[in-house]
Parts: C-alpha cells; structure tokens; sequence
C-alpha cells in the first residue's frame, strides 16, 4: 500500500526564519505534488516534480525530490505571514489517482 | 468557467437523507476526479472519470455512494441514506486528461456536508 508521510504536522515559526517540511512515501514514483490549502479554501497547486534531483522555486519557496531516498522537501526562506497555510504533498499513482499526506499546518507570526 | 465549480458550498442534511453534489470541471478536461477530505487530513480519493465512464471507483467506501458524468464534463455525486460520518467536505478536480505521465489536477472550492 502505497503512503505518503508528512513532517511536522504542526509547524509555528517566527516571521524572517527558514525552515523545511518532509515528505515520504513508501513506494517508488516520480510524480509528486506540493498544494496549498489556505482556512476554508480549496487546494493550490504549488509545484510538481517530475524526476530524480527536480528542484523548483517560486519566491520563498523551493521544492526539491530525490527518488532514491523517496523524499521530497518543501523549504521556506525568510519566512512571511502571508505563507499561513496548510501544506501537502502528494504523490501520483497509476497516472491519476493522487495519494495524500495528512497536511503541516504552518503558522507564521510576525 | 476559468476554474472547477462545485455547488452547492454548503449542505446540511439529516441522518437518512439522500443529497446530490455538483462539480463542473474546466472546460477541456476529459478527467474529473473527486475526493473527500476531513477535518485536519489530507484528501481521499473516491472516484476518477476519464470522460463519461468512471474509470476507478475504488475509493467509493459503500454503495450508498455513487457518481455518474453523463456527458462527459458536469458530475454529480449521490449519497443515499446519509449517516453522520459521511460529515466532510467533498472535493472536485479536474485534468486535462488522465493516463499521462503529467497531470496536474486542479481543484474546486469544494462542498462542505454536514449530516446531523
């Protein structure tokens, strides 16, 4: 059975640090997604990673994944408010259906 | 529409009851998918349409459960005889298509049910 671990679940930091969510899964797969999901609101494509070694940045965030160590990491730079969120990853099994992690749930104080 | 559409947004209804759920995917997407997400976890796959067929229903939990896409772009998803812990919010998406080795899925705003 294929799963997908996130960690933390639970993440408080302050306004200007860095900091890194995790993202595990148990069987092999180069397709792997990053969503947000804002209180009440749906889900927000972030980014996807395609391959072994893909890296991809898009202002104070940057994902990367190694699929031989089957993790995938979410960094935050210089951390904001407007980050607030809560955070998956997901991974693509047989070419649609979307497995989840339970979520981290970031809050960042100014 | 520019995004996937789900209505209604909200639905209270009673231990019993039967309730419909609309989603209407982007215009294009032969793929539609929905989900079901409860509080503090991350979705979970219920059924995926590739056009008018449902191609994997495996992730229905009971037959009380169904999903039909006659025309190939608006689902509806049924419940019958509604019990407390279907109380979740039902989550659509839509691909471009499905069976490729990149598709993005993306999602609507989702229905929240409350079964009292």
């Amino acid at each position: 059975e294929l799963k997908v671990e996130q960690n933390p679940l639970f993440l408080s930091m302050q306004e200007g640090k860095n900091y890194t969510i995790y993202c595990n899964y148990s069987t092999t797969s180069d397709r792997l997604y990053w969503y947000r999901q804002d209180p009440g609101k749906s889900l927000e494509s972030l980014f996807v990673l395609l391959s072994n070694g893909a890296v991809k940045q898009e202002g104070r965030l940057m994902a990367s994944l190694d699929t031989k160590a089957r993790l995938s990491t979410l960094h935050i730079t210089a951390a904001v408010h407007d980050l607030s969120a809560t955070y998956f990853c997901a991974l693509q099994d047989s070419n649609y259906q979307l497995i989840w992690g339970a979520g981290t749930k970031l809050i960042i104080k100014p | 529409g520019a995004g996937v559409s789900q209505t209604p947004s909200n639905k209270v209804t009673e231990k019993g009851k039967y309730v419909e759920l609309r989603c209407d995917p982007i215009s294009g997407h032969t793929a539609l998918y929905w989900y079901r997400q409860s509080l503090g976890q991350g979705p979970e796959f219920l059924i995926y349409f590739q056009g008018t067929g449902a191609a994997d229903d495996s992730g229905l939990p009971n037959d009380r459960f169904f999903a039909v896409r006659p025309e190939g772009s608006v689902s509806t998803l049924k419940i019958q005889r509604t019990e407390r812990g279907d109380s979740a919010v039902y989550l659509c998406a839509s691909s471009l298509t499905g069976a490729v080795a990149y598709n993005e899925q993306f999602f609507g705003p989702g229905t929240r049910l409350t079964v009292l």
